[in-house]
């Protein structure tokens, strides 16, 4: 079964200082690979996406995710951080299956960002 | 672009009651998905439902059901509530077969059972 592991439940980060948000999937072929953020109390607004091509994706408030097939990760970066990035992140895959766009969202990373 | 839409944002309902959730699709879409997303926990999928068909289950009961309509918005419907069903619901949109196979998400509902 497809699964997503986000191995870190909350990191904190001065503002300024770069990030890097680690995931790992579960699945036997190359799947549509997401990550969302969520403010409190909001629903998940799409930061990028990977699909195919070129594995290092652009994103929307700076971010950029790499995704490593040996590794089987997509992990999300920012090099500077800013204090409105404090969040809720989601890494989700598409196993591309029978459902369209069914998403398996791995447990989340909480984000603190320190003045 | 009118985006996704869901109603009520907040519901408290008592144990054993039914509860009705509503979501609006971004305009053009065909295809709407229902997550479940517990406290502290990534969203769980519920079900999809393409051109009004039922495209797809996860792991929930039957109690668990819904209905797309013509013009694609939806419902959730859950019977005989119980506390774990406690959570926000989130009903994302997508059009099945576009370019982009991208879902977009609703700010939710948040269901508090009693």
């Amino acid at each position: 079964a497809q699964s997503v592991t986000q191995p870190d439940i909350h990191i904190t980060v001065s503002e300024g200082a770069s990030l890097e948000l680690r995931c790992n999937y579960s699945y036997g072929a190359t799947p549509y690979l997401f990550w969302y953020v969520q403010s409190p109390g909001q629903g998940l607004q799409l930061l990028l996406k990977y699909f195919s091509g070129d594995t290092l994706v652009q994103g929307i408030k700076g971010f950029e995710a790499e995704f490593k097939r040996s590794q089987s990760s997509f992990n999300l970066r920012k090099p500077s951080v800013h204090w409105s990035d404090a969040a809720e992140y989601f890494c989700a895959v598409d196993d591309r299956g029978s459902t369209l766009g069914r998403l398996y969202f791995g447990r989340g990373t909480q984000l603190t960002v320190w003045p | 672009e009118t985006g996704v839409t869901q109603s009520p944002t907040h519901l408290i309902k008592t144990r054993g009651q039914q509860v009705t959730l509503r979501c609006s699709s971004q305009s053009g879409h065909n295809t709407v998905s229902w997550y479940q997303q517990a406290l502290g926990q990534g969203p769980q999928f519920i079900f999809q439902y393409y051109r009004e068909e039922e495209n797809g289950r996860g792991n929930f009961p039957p109690r668990f059901s819904g209905l797309q309509f013509p013009n694609y918005s939806s419902e959730l419907n859950v019977n005989a509530l119980e506390l774990d069903d406690s959570a926000l619901y989130l009903c994302a949109s997508a059009l099945a077969g576009g370019r982009t196979d991208t879902q977009y998400f609703g700010p939710g509902t948040r269901l508090t059972v009693l």
